[in-house]
């Protein structure tokens, strides 16, 4: 079946630290791929997204590329704030539609002044 | 600025009674869903509903039943609360063909 694996967390960093977090996937097909964040109190919104092989995604300083040969989504940012403390949903997509999401199970993160 | 709005962000219903949760998006958007999101699994898809009066079952249906009557409007509906499913639930809407989902803020509910 079609699965997304994150990387344990919680994920504690000092500001300015570079981050990843490690999110693989198993799809029948060539899946959309999605990192979403969601802020303490509030609903997930989408950070970046790439829908083909080689694609990079990037958003508010945050990176992903899409590796079809390692099956991989890893989300990179050069120098967190303490504002990006939250938790991240990778998350992939098989159909056109936008109607059939898989979510991971999330990794929070938590940076420190 | 695309708005969901649920209706509770927190609910506690005692076992066996009937729970409504309401979700209303304003951007005239076609899909909408209802997840439900717990410690460690993520987020699972219990309904979605691709237009008015349609409905398809999502990854986790049972227990649950949704409503579609309005296109800015997806309730969902747990017939006989059960203590295991205590959780967060989350609706979302998106515009037909597109991947970005927009999520409402969410509600906790709690079943003793």
């Amino acid at each position: 079946g079609n699965s997304v694996t994150q990387m344990e967390g919680p994920v504690t960093l000092s500001e300015e630290a570079f981050l990843t977090i490690n999110c693989t996937y198993t799809a029948t097909g060539y899946p959309s791929l999605f990192w979403y964040v969601q802020y303490p109190g509030e609903g997930l919104q989408l950070l970046l997204k790439a829908t083909k092989a080689d694609d990079k995604g990037s958003n508010k300083g945050f990176e992903a590329t899409y590796r079809k040969e390692t099956t991989s989504f890893h989300l990179e940012k050069g120098s967190v704030q303490v504002s990006d403390s939250a938790v991240y949903f990778c998350a992939l997509s098989l159909d056109n539609y936008g109607q059939n999401f898989v979510f991971g199970p999330g990794t929070r993160l938590s940076v420190l002044p | 600025d695309v708005k969901v709005t649920q209706s509770s962000r927190y609910l506690v219903k005692r076992t066996g009674e009937k729970v409504f949760l309401e979700c209303v998006q304003d951007m005239d958007h076609e899909n909408m869903f209802w997840y439900r999101q717990d410690p460690g699994l993520g987020l699972r898809l219990i309904y979605f509903s691709y237009d008015v009066k349609m409905k398809e079952k999502g990854d986790i249906p049972e227990g649950y039943s949704v409503s579609r009557e309005k296109k800015e409007r997806f309730s969902l509906i747990l017939e006989s609360a059960s203590t295991n499913q205590t959780s967060m639930y989350l609706c979302a809407s998106s515009l037909w063909g597109s991947y970005e989902q927009y999520f409402g803020p969410g509600t906790r509910l709690t079943v003793t």
